[in-house]
């Protein structure tokens, strides 16, 4: 148990355009999903943390109105990079805490590498 | 904030001999102590953890160690495998399932 998947797993796109990544926790539910980026041989940086049915908290020096997080269900969250250019090429990873404290921990999601031209 | 580092940043060592990887946190309010192991290209996979009321914690040829005095805990691999050639990541939380915090990571070589 405990499956969170993400899609796409990987997307090339051009500069100026907007991306959207989902993130779903598979086989339970989720009330907190967590968004990071992760750079070439680097550690994980959260960028946002996301709550079902409340506005994301995001971390210092991510700008929100870029990085779009949207967190309608106890299944789903989304992840949108508006006006995507290079320097936002990187490998983005969700994860999910399980509704039930019982189960502990993040799960964390395959990630989804993003591509900019 | 929370502060973790974790060292070292590269370890290689013979397959079949034992791997150890260390971390320190700063905040003494942290209480839960995740460890993952990330592959080439994929997410990372939650191997081993520990909460703070626990000092020790193995499973099979993996275990975990917490000194909350000293703010430090450590990850043991024995008898290493080549499979086990991975990014392994430390982290820390208030509790499961809140916030964590990642040490820099460690990428393990197992040669054969």
């Amino acid at each position: 148990g405990a499956v969170v998947s993400q899609h796409p797993s990987r997307v090339i796109c051009k500069s100026g355009t907007s991306v959207k990544i989902e993130c779903r926790s598979l086989d339970f539910q989720a009330t907190t999903m967590f968004w990071y980026r992760q750079f070439p041989k680097q550690s994980l940086m959260l960028m946002a943390t996301s709550n079902e049915g409340s506005k994301a908290t995001y971390e210092q020096g991510v700008e929100k109105d870029k990085f779009l997080i949207n967190h309608a269900s106890l299944t789903l969250s989304t992840l949108t990079v508006t006006s995507a250019h290079p320097e936002d090429s990187s490998f983005y990873i969700c994860s999910a805490s399980h509704r039930d404290r019982a189960f502990g921990t993040q799960y964390f999601g395959p990630g989804t590498r993003l591509l900019v031209l | 904030g929370e502060n973790v580092e974790q060292h070292p940043s590269t370890l290689s060592v013979q397959e079949g001999d034992s791997a150890v990887i260390k971390c320190t946190y700063s905040d003494s309010a942290s209480n839960y102590f995740p460890w993952y192991k990330q592959e080439l290209g994929k997410g990372p996979q939650l191997i081993i953890d520990i909460r703070s009321n626990v000092g020790e914690k193995k499973d099979q040829r993996i275990a975990v160690t917490l000194n909350k005095t000293a703010k430090h805990f450590s990850l043991h691999i024995t008898e290493t495998q080549p499979e086990d050639s991975a990014v392994y990541f430390c982290a820390a939380s208030i509790e499961a399932g809140n916030m964590l915090t990642f040490g820099g990571g460690t990428r393990l070589m197992v040669k054969p």
